[in-house]
């Protein structure tokens, strides 16, 4: 299995609930946010992305949310299903940067 | 559309040995990166190149050499493995300016003994 996060914070939600999945951002240069779901023996997956001037975005069941007063983002999934259990990583980027700075990550576990 | 692809999936290295890991992308990306994996310390940069000929290096480059001879594809090297380099390898891509998500392959499981 994918030794990756034995150590992550972990969330575990109810089927059907919605998921809130925070991540503290370290830039306040940062002006690209984008949230990845890593599931077992996989790449990161992307999932959506947000730009500095919006301060929220939808996308098929999850949302982004964005606070750059307090350099907060947060992805919230949606009735939430069993095929969401994952590790979620946010990334920061800002204008000019060829990199992405990624969190840590945070593990989604869903109980049937 | 295949999107990043990195061969091979697995390897088992004896510690001193070296090795080549291949990334190929088919989105006509210009940027591509190399990212290690480990517990507890999510996503590290190695190398990355912003086009073919060209590369750079990340936060983590010690005992790793790369090359992009081709768009297509970005080569990272292992000269004499060590056990430290154990990890998870990805590869990412993604086109040219800021502000663009980077596409990843599934991985490359190495073990150095």
């Amino acid at each position: 299995g994918e030794s990756v996060g034995l150590h992550l914070p972990t969330l575990s939600v109810q089927e059907g609930d919605n998921s809130i999945i925070n991540c503290a951002y370290s830039n306040s240069a940062s002006d690209y946010f984008i949230w990845y779901k890593q599931e077992s023996g996989k790449g990161p997956q992307f999932i959506i992305d947000i730009r500095s001037n919006m301060d929220k975005r939808q996308g098929q069941r999850v949302t982004v949310l964005l606070n750059k007063t307090v350099k907060h983002l947060s992805l919230q999934i949606a009735a939430t299903q069993p095929g969401d259990s994952a590790v979620y990583f946010c990334a920061e980027n800002f204008f000019g940067s060829y990199k992405l700075i990624f969190g840590s990550g945070t593990r989604l576990l869903v109980r049937p | 559309n295949a999107g990043v692809t990195q061969t091979p999936k697995f390897r088992v290295l004896k510690t001193g040995q070296s090795m080549t890991l291949l990334c190929a992308q088919d989105m006509n990306h210009e940027y591509m990166y190399w990212y290690r994996q480990d517990p507890g310390m999510g996503l590290r940069l190695i190398h990355y190149s912003v086009g073919e000929g060209t590369t750079a290096k990340g936060e983590v480059p010690d005992g790793y050499n790369v090359s992009r001879l081709k768009k297509q594809n970005f080569l990272l090297g292992l000269e004499s493995a060590a056990p430290s380099q154990t990890s998870v390898y990805f590869c990412a891509s993604t086109h040219m300016g800021s502000n663009q998500p980077q596409h990843f392959g599934d991985g490359t499981r190495l073990s150095i003994l």
